[in-house]
This record gives structure tokens, C-alpha cells and sequence, in this order.
């Protein structure tokens, strides 16, 4: 069972800044917060990881609140380009194993 | 090298035959892992491999059979599948070792397997 849940799909325009939030309510006290992005038929590329606060990189930014109960991938001025899938991903250890497990995604579509 | 690279990329195969996936990474990264994914849907695991050794097989039929041989290479064993085992098969590595830390994974491109 995917421990995170993500809005199934989202639509923006070009130009324009997309967030994408990820709720993790069961998070672990160690465990880092790390966004991927998926095209068709290829491996999920890593985009950013963070712990708390906010962390930025040079295509994303990673908004983390105190609590670590949900983050943000915030995408600034996206492009056609950046239409894919995105997952984040935490540990789950509610099965007495740890491992990580992709929820279902939200597909970005951007449009011209 | 920052790559996981995964051989073949494209494979078709009937359901008597005998196959091998193949994984190779180089970045001394301690874990690595196989994964099906289904058309839109997420990535599932199946094995984890961490310090050469088999950390995790998530109930997967024996028809599977995962292997590695050494810290950079990781094999899967295809043998008598069925028509819905066809999937993009994913294979990743971890700098840390399974269950220490997710300090992210690095995936391969995958290989397209369809069963017939």
C-alpha cells in the first residue's frame, strides 16, 4: 500500500509555475523526500530530495513544512517538455520492512 | 559514469522460452534493485539486492529468478512466462545499502518485454 498520495493529474501552460503536493503522513523520523519524473517507456530521473525547509536545485525547489507531513515540487516557468509523470517517494516500514514504494503519480500535461 | 544501463532494451519472447535481463552500474553504488511497471501505472519492486546479497523479494513467482553476480552487475532470469508478465522491467542502484538511508536511486531505461 503506497504511502504517499499525490492529485492524480494536473494541467498548466507554458510559462507558468506548477506545484505539485505530496502528502506522506506516516513518514520516517530518517527518511528523506525525493521526487522523480518519468516520460513514456523510460526510468524515473531523480529531480530533487530534501529533509525540511526548502531546498532548490537548478529545475526545481523542494518546499518541506516542520511537521515533514506533506511536501511540494514547485516547477518554475515549465515547457512542453516537462510533460511527464512525477512520483515522490518516502519510506514505508508499516510492513515491518522498509522499503519505498511509488504511489500513483500525477501526470503534469502542459500545454501551449 | 552515472548510468545504469540495461541490456536489452526491447525483447520479445514466447512463453516456453529462456531469457536474461541484464543491469550494469559502476558507480560502486551497494543496492540495486528490479522493478515492473505496467502501462501507466507506478513502478512495483520485485528484488533488492543489497552488498550482493537478496534483501527483499516481494513475493514474486518463481518464474522470476533474480541473480548478481558481482556489485556492479545484476541479471533476471526469465523463464515460462505468461502473456501478463509483458512490462517495462526497471532496474536501479542506491549509493547506500537497502533499509540504511534513501538518498535517492539511479534507474536504467528499462527493458520492454512482451510476452507472446
Amino acid at each position: 500500500l503506497a504511502k504517499t498520495t499525490q492529485p492524480i493529474s494536473m494541467d498548466s501552460y507554458e510559462g507558468q509555475e506548477v506545484n505539485i503536493t505530496c502528502s506522506h503522513n506516516n513518514i520516517a523520523t530518517n527518511d528523506y523526500i525525493t521526487w522523480y519524473q518519468q516520460f513514456p517507456s523510460q526510468g524515473p530521473r531523480f529531480i530533487i530530495q530534501g529533509y525540511k525547509t526548502k531546498v532548490t536545485n537548478e529545475v526545481a525547489s523542494l518546499f518541506i513544512p516542520a511537521d515533514r507531513k506533506s511536501s511540494t515540487l514547485s516547477l518554475p516557468r515549465v515547457s512542453l517538455s516537462d510533460t511527464a509523470v512525477y512520483y515522490c517517494l518516502v519510506g514505508d516500514s508499516t510492513s515491518g520492512t522498509y522499503k519505498y514504494i511509488f504511489g500513483t503519480g500525477t501526470r503534469l500535461k502542459v500545454l501551449a | 559514469d552515472t548510468e545504469v544501463t540495461q541490456t536489452p532494451k526491447h525483447l520479445v519472447m514466447g512463453m516456453t522460452n529462456k531469457k536474461s535481463l541484464k543491469c550494469e552500474q559502476h558507480m560502486g553504488h551497494r543496492a540495486m534493485y528490479w522493478y515492473k511497471q505496467k502501462a501507466k501505472k507506478p513502478p512495483e519492486l520485485m528484488f533488492v539486492y543489497s552488498y550482493e546479497k537478496l534483501s527483499i523479494n516481494e513475493s514474486v513467482p518463481s518464474r522470476f529468478s533474480p541473480e548478481c553476480p558481482n556489485s556492479s552487475l545484476l541479471n533476471l532470469h526469465l523463464h515460462a512466462l505468461q502473456p501478463e508478465d509483458s512490462a517495462l522491467y526497471l532496474c536501479a542502484s542506491s549509493q547506500a545499502g537497502w533499509g540504511q538511508s534513501n538518498y535517492g536511486y539511479t534507474f536504467g531505461s528499462g527493458t520492454r518485454l512482451t510476452v507472446v
